[in-house]
């Protein structure tokens, strides 16, 4: 258990609507970040936050956007879906933003149809 | 930018050989470089790090990787795999450590499936 968990583990969802997949990063981490893994993209960096703040960002579809709160948990909001967004989501989180050391939930997948 | 490639998309070796998943990267600016495995239907777990100092690094569970600057490589190895080592594996690579903070962003490859077969 890597101590970040994501929700909801599984959504199935239809073209043209939205969703909000949350993540709680482990205890005392200020660094969380998105990643996409498809079969066709592999794994993509998507953005992150560090202490509430826009850190990096990634390749971030203009349809997709999140946010850190102030109790350090963490959301992305795809909207407009497609086919093609269907892939596993997963957050990492980190102490610091700059070790690379990240620690991964078990991510959350969706399915488009 | 930087890049990663994982020159094997799957391995398959019997157990108790010894296997090696090759990994090369592209950067212009120095780097720290990262082993990830990923077990199936679970989130990624860190294998091993190079961030400075001997350039072979080695994790709890045997496996050992070396950096060679010069061939900009990151190579996994393990001299006798278990039935329990089937997993998928990731390189990956971040700009090393220059005073900012947004350098936590890793670069994957596109990984390697290694499969153990008894």
């Amino acid at each position: 258990d890597s101590g970040v968990t994501q929700t909801p583990k599984h959504l199935i969802t239809a073209t043209g609507q939205r969703v909000t997949l949350r993540c709680s990063p482990r205890s005392g981490d200020l660094s969380v970040y998105w990643y996409q893994q498809s079969l066709d993209q592999g794994l993509q960096f998507l953005i992150q936050y560090y202490n509430g703040e826009e850190r990096a960002k990634g390749n971030i579809l203009e349809r997709f956007s999140a946010q850190q709160f102030p109790d350090l948990h963490s959301e992305l909001n795809l909207s407009s879906l497609e086919l093609g967004d269907s892939a596993l989501y997963f957050c990492a989180s980190s102490v610091r933003a700059y070790t690379g050391e990240l620690f991964f939930g078990e991510g959350s997948r969706l399915t488009v149809l | 930018a930087q890049s990663v490639t994982q020159l094997d998309s799957q391995v398959p070796v019997f157990e108790e050989a010894p296997v090696e998943l090759r990994c090369n990267y592209s950067s212009s600016v120095s780097v720290y470089l990262f082993w990830y495995v990923q077990y199936p239907n679970q989130g990624l777990q860190l294998l091993l790090k190079y961030l400075s100092g001997s350039t072979l690094v080695e994790s709890i569970n045997g496996f050992e990787a070396e950096f060679n600057k010069s061939q900009t490589s990151f190579h996994l190895r393990k001299p006798s795999v278990h039935i329990s080592d089937t997993a998928e594996y990731f390189c990956a690579v971040s700009k090393a450590n220059a005073g900012g903070t947004s350098y936590g962003k890793l670069t994957f490859g596109q990984g390697t499936i290694l499969t153990v077969h008894p």
